[in-house]
């Protein structure tokens, strides 16, 4: 069956490492986008891909990057992990061409905690 | 801007009673999507509904039904005769059709149903 997954699912790291989380989805689905979730927040939109060799910026984008070279994959990267991004991360893709307002389906999260 | 708001950060309910979940959104845009996820205990996002602006007809699905009414921009979800599976967090979530496929969540209510 076509999936979503994240990897790893948690993570420990210390403050200035830097931290890929990976996203991987078997749906051939040409939009990704990465959320972060706080409590009193709700989930944010940190970036997002409409296809290979695309990005784009959130709402939540400081201090985070990803990048897109193929269609299955959408790595997530925190170039000097802070304590302020200990959160839970949720990938998500949807079928569709840019823009279309297609139904999101979620990963499994990734409880990421900065010391 | 799009916004989401879910005034209800936390609802306790008795096994077998009905619950009716508060969506209220805003937006300038006509045409819109709107959903609902379900988040469980275990973590992970289930989507439940999605509704676009132009179609204002109720939905039900088994004990799940959704009352759109764009005259007080609300969407809102009831479930009927609640169990104990049905405790979760749950979120309300907007696309506008102007922004791509990106999704404006609400803060999210949590759902206690007790045995």
């Amino acid at each position: 069956d076509a999936e979503i997954t994240q990897s790893p699912r948690h993570k420990i790291t210390e403050t200035g490492r830097q931290v890929t989380l990976a996203c991987h989805q078997t749906w051939n689905h040409n939009n990704m986008f990465w959320y972060r979730q706080d409590l009193g927040h709700g989930l944010r939109l940190i970036h997002y891909s409409y296809g290979v060799q695309d990005t784009n910026k959130g709402e939540v984008s400081d201090g985070y990057s990803v990048s897109r070279s193929n269609t299955e994959d959408l790595p997530l990267t925190l170039e000097s992990a802070a304590s302020s991004q200990t959160s839970v991360y949720f990938c998500a893709s949807s079928a569709g061409t840019s823009g279309s307002t297609d139904t999101q389906y979620f990963g499994p999260g990734t409880r990421l905690t900065v010391l | 801007a799009q916004k989401v708001t879910q005034a209800q950060t936390e609802i306790s309910v008795v096994e077998k009673e009905d619950v009716t979940l508060d969506c209220v959104y805003e937006t300038r845009d006509t045409t819109y999507y709107l959903f609902w996820y379900k988040q469980p205990p275990s973590g992970e996002l289930v989507f439940l509904i999605r509704r676009n602006s132009f179609d204002e007809q109720n939905e039900i699905s088994g004990r799940y039904s959704w009352n759109f009414q764009k005259s007080t921009s609300s969407f809102n979800f009831t479930i009927t005769a609640s169990q104990v599976v049905d405790s979760a967090v749950y979120f309300c979530a907007l696309s506008e059709a102007d922004a791509g496929n990106m999704l404006t969540f609400g803060g999210g209510t949590r759902l206690m149903v007790k045995p």
